[in-house]
């Protein structure tokens, strides 16, 4: 299986600065069809999952243009421009270029 | 609107079963696949299984394979998961998650799940 790993675990964050988030895969995700399927996953406390990018850098709809996504091998990074109050909570990142699909440990961003 | 929602989750001894439902609504359920994730206590998420739109693919982690069963009714917009043999390391919030894209030969999930259930929790103890 291909390991994702994150870091840091853990993120404190002021309100209104920004946040980033590292990925980084055992394996280079680049399928056989050129395409990256490196996907980042939000879950607020209490909640369950929201997908907030698919394919690298591609947002899911309804997610803010605050939130970004970039990378490309094994590397990986999500960023927030400006960290607001709701975005508390665990990232994950995923890979779905082979199965089974693997999910990072997570990194809690929290507000300092 | 779009809506998953889990139940039959409850407690359960040790190598006892256990049947989950998820009944979808608000989009066109037998044109998606559709996946079962689940969620230890304080842990991280594991991608349990997947099912093709007409039920000709499945697959499985290696955690769960020969003792869960992936399988879908189309005709009831609903999605289901058997579990048998269960062990305390099944302990976990399960969820059912909407597949908005495959693909490769045979098609596999590439972009997790687009729409989530609220999840069901599964108690493994005696």
């Amino acid at each position: 299986d291909i390991v994702m790993t994150q870091s840091p675990l853990s993120l404190p964050v002021t309100l209104g600065q920004p946040a980033s988030f590292s990925c980084r895969s055992s394996q280079r995700l680049v399928y056989s069809d050129r395409s990256t399927y490196l996907s980042w996953f939000q879950q607020r406390p209490g909640q369950s999952p929201r997908r907030l990018i698919y394919k690298v850098s591609n947002r899911d709809s309804g997610v803010p243009d605050r939130f970004s996504g970039s990378g490309s091998g094994t590397d990986f990074t999500l960023k927030i421009s400006r960290v607001e109050a709701e975005d508390v909570g665990v990232y994950y990142c995923m890979q779905g270029t082979q199965w089974p699909g693997t999910f990072g440990q997570g990194t809690k961003l929290e507000i300092k | 609107q779009v809506q998953l929602v889990e139940s039959g989750g409850g407690l359960v001894k040790p190598g006892g079963s256990l049947r989950l439902s998820c009944a979808a609504s608000g989009f066109s359920f037998s044109d998606y696949y559709m996946s079962w994730i689940r969620q230890a206590p304080g842990k991280g998420l594991e991608w349990l299984s997947y099912i093709s739109t007409m039920s000709t693919y499945t697959n499985y982690a290696d955690s769960v394979k020969g003792r869960f069963t992936i399988s879908r009714d189309n005709a009831k917009n609903s999605l289901f998961l058997q579990m048998s043999s269960l062990r305390a390391e099944d302990t976990a919030v399960y969820y059912c998650g909407r597949v908005d894209f495959w693909s490769g030969n045979p098609p596999i999930p590439r972009s997790g799940m687009d729409v989530w259930g609220q999840g069901t929790p599964v108690t493994v103890s005696s």
